[in-house]
């Protein structure tokens, strides 16, 4: 069965310290694996795409890598600011396309 | 400016009631999406439509129906049968992206709350 599990649920970090966020997937071929931010009422802000191991995206404070299981967002030195939810999300290469989200990793950033 | 809109931003519904979320879109998207987000769980596809006049059951279909008039609205009508519908839910489209995969774009939200 095609699953997306993030880990951990919650990170409390202190300003400035980096950490890494967790997404591993069991998928029928991989067509893409998305990262989004959503803050607290708000709906999901799209943040990187990733299509095949190995690759890379950076924006900002954040860098998304991407494994053959697994995808990590590295956050480097983060602010306050950081602090949301993180959704990855894995869209399957086969049938229908379908798309799975994870339930999220709640960052909270203290100053 | 391109995106999608939601409306109400929050939704009230007595018990027994029929209510309908407005989701519009700019983008010239082919696909749009509904989702239901509950605390704690990964968001949950309830219907989506790959083209105008035409669209699918997700995976918690029961109890929500939907239309495809036009290509920039897809509304969602929450019906008595939903027995638990007080949820956050969300509306997306999507466009193909460089390498094929459809990156979803996301309303702001609607809250429902059954009273």
């Amino acid at each position: 069965e095609d699953q997306v599990t993030q880990s951990p649920e919650a990170l409390r970090l202190q300003e400035g310290e980096s950490s890494s966020l967790n997404c591993s997937y069991t998928v029928s071929g991989l067509r893409g694996l998305f990262w989004y931010r959503q803050d607290p009422g708000k709906g999901p802000e799209f943040l990187f795409t990733l299509y095949s191991a190995g690759e890379e995206k950076e924006k900002e404070r954040l860098k998304a890598t991407l494994t053959k299981k697994e995808s990590f967002l590295h956050i480097t030195a983060p602010k306050p600011e950081d602090s949301a939810t993180y959704l990855c999300a894995v869209q399957e290469g086969t049938g229908g396309f379908k798309t799975i989200f994870g339930a999220g990793t709640r960052l909270f950033v203290k100053a | 400016d391109g995106g999608i809109t939601q409306s109400p931003k929050y939704l009230f519904r007595k018990e027994g009631q029929n209510v309908t979320l407005s989701c519009e879109q700019n983008l010239n998207h082919d696909a749009m999406y509904w989702y239901r987000q509950d605390p704690g769980q990964g968001l949950r596809l309830i219907y989506y439509s790959q083209i105008v006049n035409d669209f699918q059951k997700g995976d918690i279909a029961e109890g929500y129906s939907v239309s495809r008039e036009k290509k920039e609205s897809f509304p969602l009508t929450v019906t008595s049968a939903q027995k638990n519908p007080t949820a956050f839910y969300l509306c997306a489209s999507s466009h193909p992206g460089l390498a094929g995969a459809d990156e979803q774009f996301f309303g702001p939200g609607t809250r429902l709350t059954v009273l």
